[in-house]
């Protein structure tokens, strides 16, 4: 089992849906990032939580310390979201272990 | 936020011949400096943590004299490739952290192809 686990690992919405991205990890941590990844390949990091919640635009991250689990919601969806969302969480130092991540399609 | 970029951002090489990548951070000093690579459709694997000035640690199963670390500045780490091989085709992933900081600043990426 890996220590970070994302669900789903494929995601298909049309334009303006609710989405819903899950990491569940199994270790402690300092704190939880997630990240963007588009078919480019370069990455950017979208939040970086050790607590609570927190907002950018259109995008919203939770984190439950104690249900060890983050979730990455992304309000009225649009194509230019689609990318592959990575859950990665900081144990040590700034070493990151991340999840296997999500590809999101949002189809207009 | 802070920036890294990585040069080249893709490069084709022939079978045995060395490749350099850099990583650099442009607007902060990098103590650490991490390399990734990264294979189609899975997650970036840590090949290796360079703190300036010191050895690059390595992962478990990365060969350190295929895979040569310098971080030689507070701005700037290179990977080498040596005597590549057509299987180190990759994407190649660099971060960097600030001092006294503990978040990773990702660089766009290098594209190896090696043929």
């Amino acid at each position: 089992k890996n220590e970070v686990e994302q669900s789903p690992q494929n995601l298909t919405a049309q334009e303006g849906e609710f989405i819903t991205i899950n990491c569940s990890y199994s270790v402690g941590i300092s704190a939880l990032h997630w990240l963007q990844q588009h078919p480019g390949g370069g990455i950017v990091s979208l939040f970086m939580l050790s607590s609570g919640k927190k907002k950018h635009g259109r995008l919203i991250a939770t984190i439950n310390i104690q249900e060890k689990h983050s979730s990455l919601h992304i309000t009225a969806s649009h194509p230019r979201d689609s990318a592959v969302y990575i859950c990665a969480v900081r144990t040590s130092g700034s070493r990151l272990t991340f999840g296997e991540g999500t590809q999101l399609t949002v189809n207009p | 936020g802070a920036v890294v970029s990585q040069h080249p951002s893709r490069v084709i090489c022939k079978s045995g011949t060395s490749v350099k990548i850099e990583c650099r951070s442009l607007d902060f000093q990098a103590t650490t400096m991490f390399w990734y690579r990264q294979f189609p459709k899975q997650s970036l694997m840590l090949m290796a943590t360079s703190n300036e000035g010191s050895k690059a640690t390595y992962e478990q199963g990365v060969e350190k004299d295929k895979f040569l670390i310098n971080h030689a500045s507070l701005t700037l780490s290179t990977l080498t490739v040596t005597s590549a091989h057509p299987e180190d085709s990759s994407f190649y992933i660099c971060s960097a952290v600030g001092q006294g900081h503990y978040e990773q600043y990702f660089g766009p990426g290098t594209r190896l192809t090696v043929t």
